[in-house]
């Protein structure tokens, strides 16, 4: 069955850029999309289709996805960005999330 | 504005029945497809999966199909998650989403995305 990996966690100083990697067999042939989740809370979409931020997402927010790896980048990181990330794609007529990067600014 | 507010926290029993809700407001309800995703305590997130309440065509996770029960009532936008026998395991919160669907990559095929989420139902299973 097809999977998606992630990092368990990314460290990042506030006002760097973080990445966030997601990887899985040929997944630059599928989209890509990346939710964010702060304790206590639901999960927020932040990219969709690899590269767009719906209404009301920081433009500091990117997204890529090539070959076997999509990527989440968060240019001049705030504290208030840290949070869990997951990835997601649609594959084998199924929602499938990655395992999740815990993203720690410090 | 896109909401879905889900039914309250439930504490149940192992071998009881439960089924929560969901309402849709702010679109058209029978034009999106809506599901449910799992959150076990500390863990990732798990999609069980969708219904499209226009006609109820419904599509599950191999790994939640015949575990649980997803269903809508359009007349009251309202969709549900049920169970019929509970089991511990089945402590999580439980969040529904209303889908987006997009043409993947090679334009053959449609796929979907949870776009907007509701504020989660606590499951708590426990003798």
């Amino acid at each position: 069955s097809y999977e998606l990996t992630q990092p368990p966690s990314v460290s990042v100083s506030p006002g760097q850029t973080a990445s966030i990697t997601c990887s899985g067999d040929r997944l630059g042939d599928k989209y890509a999309c990346w939710y964010q989740q702060k304790p206590g809370q639901s999960p927020v979409l932040v990219i969709y289709q690899d590269t767009k931020r719906p209404s009301g997402i920081p433009e500091r927010f990117s997204g890529s996805n090539s070959g076997n790896t999509a990527t989440l980048t968060i240019s001049g990181t705030q504290a208030l960005d840290e949070a869990d990330y997951y990835c997601q794609a649609w594959a084998s007529s199924n929602v499938l999330f990655g395992g999740g990067t815990k993203l720690t600014v410090l | 504005e896109v909401q879905l507010v889900q039914s309250g926290a439930e504490v149940k029993k192992p071998g009881e029945s439960l089924k929560i809700s969901c309402k849709g407001s702010g679109y058209s309800f029978t034009s999106y497809w809506i599901g449910w995703v799992r959150q076990m305590p500390g863990k990732g997130l798990e999609w069980m999966g969708i219904i499209y309440p226009g006609d109820s065509d419904t599509r599950y996770s191999p790994s939640f199909q015949g575990q649980v029960t997803i269903s809508a009532d359009k007349s009251i936008s309202t969709a549900y998650l049920q169970w019929s026998s509970l089991k511990a395991s089945d402590t999580a919160m439980y969040y529904c989403a209303r889908h987006d669907s997009f043409l993947e990559k090679g334009g053959f095929d449609t796929g979907y995305q949870p776009a907007y989420w509701g504020q989660g139902t606590l499951v708590t299973v426990s003798s």
